[in-house]
């Protein structure tokens, strides 16, 4: 089973609110990825837990904010985002975050619409 | 130069044809290859992966690794109009504290025409 989750499929939020991405894995990964895609680009990765330890940010804006509260879960807290922040919100994960031969699995994403 | 580059595309093939999609990559110390095919709207799907030089096959899909060009390509045999998608070439490189993270390319658009 190479199954990761997400939730909500789909999120409509004004830049004044507060909302959170969910992502679930129960594939004993210990590592697990934030991606942002815009359109008819590649996927832009965001950050990175490994052992439930942020080790990559990759200069995301504070408005974004990644939580990782054990092995399985990964949120993204969103706070008063831009309307170019509208895009497919994807998480990954993978076996073993030191391991060269490590596979990334992706969920099916949250298509986020900021008004 | 961009670490990771593909043709963009867009590549078109009739039913039952070769498709061929190659991608290139600049960091030489590079040891894992991905190919991941991506539905418009839909997440990344992994196809493929590569780690050795040489050929690796999988049902109609083949991929080829050449670490000296810094080379890999991916043959879809048969081609059907269902592997109509963008594909994904990825490539893992070590990150800070020493944790993997893949490299993508701009994705080749793939068409196949009945």
């Amino acid at each position: 089973d190479t199954e990761v989750t997400q939730t909500p499929k789909h999120l409509v939020m004004g830049m004044t609110n507060k909302k959170s991405l969910k992502c679930e894995q129960h594939m004993g990964h210990r590592a697990m990825y934030w991606y942002k895609q815009k359109a008819k680009k590649p996927p832009e990765l965001m950050f990175v837990y490994s052992y439930e330890k942020l080790s990559i940010n990759e200069s995301v804006p504070s408005r974004f904010s990644p939580e990782c509260p054990n092995s399985s879960l990964l949120n993204l807290h969103l706070h008063a985002l831009q309307p170019e922040d509208s895009a497919l919100y994807l998480c990954a994960s993978s076996q073993k975050p030191r391991r060269d031969a490590d596979t990334q699995y992706f969920g099916p994403g949250t298509r986020l619409t900021v008004l | 130069q961009k670490e990771v580059e593909q043709n963009s595309g867009p590549l078109s093939v009739p039913e039952g044809a070769i498709a061929s999609l190659n991608c290139t990559y600049s960091d030489r110390v590079s040891q894992s290859f991905f190919w991941y095919r991506q539905y418009s709207g839909k997440s990344p799907e992994l196809i493929m992966s590569i780690y050795s030089n040489g050929d690796k096959e999988d049902g109609r899909f083949t991929a080829q690794l050449n670490k000296a060009s810094q080379y890999v390509s991916l043959l879809i045999r048969d081609s059907q109009p269902s592997d109509s998608a963008t594909y994904l070439c990825a490539v893992g490189r070590v990150s800070s504290g020493s944790a993997r993270q893949l490299t993508f390319g701009s994705g080749t658009q793939l068409t196949v025409l009945p």
